[in-house]
């Protein structure tokens, strides 16, 4: 069983569109984060929920926007893409707020063209 | 701003090879984490480390936490192909559960 699970695995799309990437966590996490990786592999941390409330939100454009239905779920929408939104996205999980080990998605591989 | 410098950000060594990888801030962490993140893939926790001076090994990895907990080491003893892949160590920031990651290391083991 995938503990966090994204879809899609990959995303193509044109400049302007809007889409949307789904995460899912089956471990009891009270915790989901979302992280963006650049093309140099550098990991920074864009939003996080905790039992459905956000608690940490980063310099993001208002084009993104998450959405936590219930705490095993952390969704993300983006809108009016952009070329440089171009990005690997990571889901990620904990047990809580003490930064204890993430267990992270698979990814998903974003390219705007 | 807490940050966290990993060294070498390349190593491409042959197998059988022995390799550590450095982490380090100006920072104190009440922990660090290592990561190892292979192509197409998530990063994966391999260890936390949490008191000062603490030695983890995880069998042919050896991970040290510095005694002023501001850096870390990883080292690989007769590495091996299989341990190919990004090497992440991170550390958290505030009590929101927060991590920042180094920039990593790219380590290649070829047969």
């Amino acid at each position: 069983d995938t503990a966090v699970s994204q879809t899609p695995k990959y995303l193509v799309t044109q400049m302007g569109n809007d889409k949307s990437i789904k995460c899912e966590q089956n471990l009891g996490h009270d915790t989901m984060y979302w992280y963006k990786q650049d093309s140099k592999k550098f990991l920074k941390i864009m939003f996080s929920y905790n039992n459905k409330e956000l608690i940490i939100n980063e310099t993001v454009p208002n084009r993104f926007s998450p959405k936590s239905p219930d705490k095993a779920h952390l969704n993300l929408h983006i809108n009016s893409l952009e070329l440089g939104d171009s990005a690997v996205y990571f889901c990620a999980s904990s047990p809580g707020q003490l930064a204890r080990g993430y267990t992270f998605g698979s990814g998903t591989r974003l390219t705007v063209v | 701003t807490q940050l966290l410098e990993q060294s070498p950000q390349f190593l491409s060594i042959q197998e059988g090879e022995n390799l550590t990888v450095y982490c380090n801030s100006s920072s104190v962490f009440s922990s660090l984490q290592w990561y190892r993140q292979e192509p197409g893939e998530g990063p994966v926790l391999l260890v936390t480390v949490v008191t000062g001076g603490e030695v983890k090994k995880l069998k042919r990895l050896t991970f040290q936490f510095g005694d002023a907990r501001k850096d870390s080491s990883l080292h690989i003893t007769a590495a091996q192909p299989g341990d190919t892949g990004l090497y992440l160590c991170a550390g958290p920031s505030g009590n929101t559960g927060k991590l920042i990651f180094g920039q990593g290391t790219t380590l290649q083991v070829k047969p």
